[in-house]
Parts: structure tokens; C-alpha cells; sequence
């Protein structure tokens, strides 16, 4: 079947860090790739997706490119900000309109 | 302004007890889903539902069920609570379509079974 994997967390940063969190996949076919951000005491929010090999998605300053070839859809950031600080969870579309998500990365960006 | 609202966001409750937690979204999707989120584990599916009286199961259905009387409610159901199910539960909405479209997620419930 299907499946998500992220990096363990916590990643620890300081404010102005380059941010990198590393996804990759297994799946059947080439499903739509999704990042999720969740803030303290927040449910989940759409940061970014991608539906193709080699688009790239961006939003906020993150980004992530879909590669094919590697199954990655890795997540960057040029200059994290404390307000950076959540859990991040990389997912995949399955058939019929529903996700896997990985096991969720937790970022905390020190001032 | 897209909303998905839960019933509660902590909630305590003892083993043995039944247990519902509602959903509801305003933006007139057809899909609803209920979720778990464990540490180390991410989201797993427990069930979700296409449409009005319509439910399927997700990867972790024992132990749950689910309600969907009208299409803005998704119920979830422990029959019996035990403390395994001591857990984050989110709940999330989205339109149908051809491909996946963003589900927009609650602030989800906090249960504690003792």
C-alpha cells in the first residue's frame, strides 16, 4: 500500500536557518503530493501541494519540487522565523479523495 | 471563511462509557472523515464518509462508529471507551472531485479515557 515517510523531529533552528524536511513515498501511479502545517493547539492547514512530477509548490516562503524519480517531495524553507515553529506532515493523495500522511516533523525555531 | 467546528476540545471520560464526538463544516462538502493523531504515528483514517448515510472504513475502524444524518455532520462514535483510545481526534472536510482536493481540517478533541 501507500505510504509516508518523514524525518523525526524535533528539528531545532535558529531564527534565519535554511530549513529542510525530508519526505518520501511509495505509492502506485503518481498521486498528488500535500505539505500540512498544524500550529500549537490548531487543527491541520493546507501549507503547499504539488499534483505532477516536477511542479513545484509554494507558499509562505516554503516550497517543496515533486520528484519522480527519487519519490521525495522534500520541504525548504530559505529563512525560518519563531513563528515557523509546528508540526509539519507530509501526505499523499490515494484514491478516492483521501490522504496518508507521514508521521508529522516537529520544528521549533529559536529566536 | 472555510469552517470545520468540533464539539469539544478536551474532553474526559471513563473506560466503558460512550463517548460522541461531532463534526460540522459549513462548506457544504461531500466528504468528511474522522482521524486519529498519535505521536510518532501522524494521522491514521478511522472512517469517512462520501455522503448523507454513507460511511466507509478507514485503517482503524475497531472499536468506533460513525453517524452522517445530514450532510453538514459527521459523528464519531466509541462504543464502549477504552484507554487505547486516549488520542487527538480530528475531523476534516472536502469537495469531491476528480482529484484530491485540500481537506480543511477542525482544531480537533482531546480525549482522555480513564
Amino acid at each position: 500500500g501507500n505510504s509516508v515517510t518523514q524525518m523525526e523531529g524535533p528539528v531545532t533552528l535558529s531564527e534565519e536557518a535554511f530549513l529542510t524536511i525530508n519526505c518520501t513515498y511509495t505509492a502506485t501511479g503518481y498521486p498528488s503530493l500535500f505539505w500540512y502545517v498544524q500550529y500549537p493547539g490548531e487543527g491541520l492547514q493546507l501549507l503547499l501541494k504539488a499534483t505532477k512530477a516536477d511542479d513545484k509548490g509554494s507558499n509562505k516562503g516554503f516550497e517543496a519540487t515533486y520528484r519522480k524519480e527519487t519519490t521525495s517531495f522534500h520541504l525548504e524553507k530559505g529563512s525560518v522565523q519563531v513563528s515557523d515553529s509546528a508540526v509539519y506532515f507530509c501526505a499523499l493523495e490515494n484514491a478516492g479523495n483521501m490522504l496518508t500522511f507521514g508521521g508529522g516533523t516537529r520544528l521549533m525555531v529559536k529566536p | 471563511d472555510v469552517k470545520v467546528t468540533q464539539s469539544s476540545r478536551y474532553l474526559v471520560k471513563r473506560t466503558g462509557e460512550k463517548v460522541f464526538l461531532e463534526c460540522v463544516q459549513d462548506m457544504d462538502h461531500e466528504n468528511m472523515f474522522w482521524y486519529r493523531q498519535d505521536p510518532g504515528l501522524g494521522l491514521r483514517l478511522i472512517y469517512f464518509s462520501y455522503d448523507v448515510k454513507m460511511k466507509e472504513k478507514g485503517d482503524i475502524p475497531e472499536g468506533y462508529s460513525v453517524s452522517r444524518e445530514k450532510k453538514e455532520r459527521f459523528s464519531l462514535i466509541l462504543e464502549s471507551a477504552s484507554t487505547n483510545q486516549t488520542s487527538m481526534y480530528l475531523c476534516a472536510s472536502s469537495s469531491s472531485g476528480v482529484h484530491t482536493d485540500t481537506q480543511y481540517f477542525g482544531p480537533g478533541t482531546r480525549l482522555t479515557v480513564l
